[in-house]
C-alpha cells in the first residue's frame, strides 16, 4: 500500500528561481496538508485542502507561495521567486479523519 | 501563546530507563490528541493517539489531563531504537488540521 509520495526528494536552486514541489496523497484520503519544517520554527502548517478545495491558507508566508490541488491524487506547492530563507524541508501529509500520514519530504536548499 | 508547548530536551537516558514527556495545550476545547515520532532526517510518524481514559501500547503509555490541559507520554524500559524526537499534537476544535509541538528530543545511551 503506497504512502504519500513526494517529489523531488532534494532540490537545490538559486535565489530567484521558481520551485515546484509535488505530492500524491494516499488514495481515499480527502484531506491534504503542506508543512514546512526548520530547526528554528519546527513544523509549520502552510495550507490544507479538503476534497481539493483550499480550506486554510493562513500559514502561507507570502504571495511568493502558492498551492494547488487540481484533483484528488495530486497537489503542488510553488515558490516563485525563491529566496534563501525558504530553505527547509517541505512535507505533504494526507488524512481521512484526524490521523495524518506524512510523505518523506522535499529538502529544499536555495543558494 | 503557542497552541502546543513542549520541553525541547534533550533527554539523555540509559537503556532500560523510564522516561516521561509532558506537553501543554492552550485551547481547552481541543478534542483529539496524538504523539508522533520523528527520526533524524525522516518524516513524522504517528506513534499513538491519546484517549481520555489513557492508553497503553507495549512500553508506551499516553495520558490526557483535560483539567490541566496537558498530555504525557511514558516510555518504559527504553531501547536504543527509541532515540528520536517526540512531537505532541493537538487537533483544534472545529477543524481538521493539527497543531504540532516543536518536539522533545530523546537519546537512549548504551
Amino acid at each position: 500500500d503506497a504512502g504519500v509520495i513526494q517529489s523531488p526528494r532534494h532540490e537545490v536552486t538559486e535565489m530567484g528561481q521558481e520551485v515546484t514541489l509535488r505530492c500524491k496523497p494516499i488514495s481515499g484520503h480527502d484531506y491534504l496538508f503542506w508543512y514546512r519544517q526548520t530547526m528554528m520554527r519546527g513544523l509549520e502548517l502552510l495550507i490544507y485542502f479538503n476534497n481539493n478545495v483550499p480550506i486554510d491558507d493562513s500559514g502561507m508566508p507570502e504571495d511568493r507561495f502558492s498551492a494547488k490541488m487540481p484533483n484528488a491524487s495530486f497537489s503542488t506547492l510553488k515558490i516563485q521567486p525563491s529566496e534563501p530563507r525558504d530553505s527547509a524541508v517541505y512535507f505533504c501529509a494526507s488524512s481521512s479523519v484526524y490521523e495524518q500520514y506524512f510523505g518523506p519530504g522535499t529538502r529544499l536548499t536555495v543558494t | 501563546r503557542k497552541e502546543v508547548e513542549q520541553d525541547p530536551g534533550p533527554f539523555n537516558v540509559p537503556e532500560g530507563a523510564t522516561v516521561a514527556f509532558n506537553c501543554t495545550y492552550s485551547n481547552s476545547a481541543s478534542q483529539s490528541f496524538f504523539w508522533y515520532r520523528q527520526d533524524c532526517r525522516k518524516e513524522p510518524k504517528l506513534l499513538m493517539s491519546v484517549y481520555s481514559s489513557g492508553n497503553e501500547d507495549g512500553r508506551f503509555t499516553a495520558q490526557l489531563n483535560r483539567a490541566s490541559q496537558y498530555i504525557s507520554l511514558l516510555i518504559r524500559d527504553s531501547k536504543l531504537s527509541d532515540s528520536a524526537t517526540y512531537l505532541c499534537v493537538v487537533n483544534p476544535p472545529g477543524a481538521n488540521n493539527l497543531f504540532f509541538g516543536t518536539g522533545t528530543r530523546l537519546t537512549v545511551i548504551p
